[in-house]
């Protein structure tokens, strides 16, 4: 079946504007995560949803970050007023219930902020 | 100090050999221990997962866990070209929560 899935695949933005990420988890998951990976800081965590269930959003580095996840499938990841810092790779992952240690990543959206 | 400290590598190593390698970690609360493989522009996949301490065995990889010591370690059998990527640990809390992931081991097999 069809894995996660992220669009774009790259995004180059200019500093002080805004993007959004797309993340499609597999059907039927109702756990949703996302990460990112950075060469100086590896792979961190940003944010995650559970059903209906309040995110956890522990991970989200400014308020210039937010997610939302519409109908419990689709999530959107947006950055606002982009800054050089925020280039890297978002990554995208979903498990089955949240309580399965397996959590199976999209393929990522490379952002490059000029 | 990072909560999970891996060496960045690169590890080279010639076909056929066995591919060790290790993780710390510093905060006991953690229970469930992983291995990820990441290909160049993939995202990561799930190798081995493990909750005790011991080993454990799936074909060609073996992951092993000291909680005594704080260390983790993956060992990679008859090691392939095509197990050249990055080895990421990672660890967990409880099951379905974030994961907290090491630096990464870059590892080249060669031909």
């Amino acid at each position: 079946g069809a894995g996660v899935s992220q669009s774009p695949s790259n995004k180059v933005t200019e500093k002080g504007k805004d993007v959004e990420l797309r993340c499609d988890p597999i059907s039927g998951h109702t756990a949703l995560y996302w990460y990112r990976q950075s060469l100086g800081q590896g792979l961190e965590f940003l944010i995650y949803f559970q059903g209906n269930s309040a995110p956890d959003k522990s991970g989200l580095p400014s308020d210039r970050f937010s997610a939302e996840r519409t109908g419990g499938s689709v999530s959107t990841l947006t950055i606002q007023r982009t800054q050089q810092e925020d280039s890297a790779v978002y990554l995208c992952a979903s498990s089955p219930s949240g309580m399965d240690n397996e959590q199976f990543f999209g393929p990522g959206t490379r952002l490059t902020v000029l | 100090q990072k909560e999970v400290e891996q060496d960045p590598g690169p590890l080279s190593v010639p076909e056929g050999a066995i591919v060790s390698l290790n993780c710390t970690y510093s905060n006991s609360a953690f229970q469930y221990f992983m291995w990820y493989r990441q290909y160049s522009r993939k995202g990561p996949e799930l190798l081995m997962y493990t909750y005790s301490s011991g080993n454990k065995e799936d074909g060609r990889f073996t992951a092993q866990v000291d909680k005594s010591s704080k260390y983790i370690s993956l060992f990679i059998r008859d090691s392939q070209p095509s197990d050249s990527a990055t080895y990421l640990c990672a660890r967990v809390k409880a099951a379905g929560n974030k994961l907290t992931f090491g630096g990464g081991t870059r590892v080249l097999v060669k031909p």
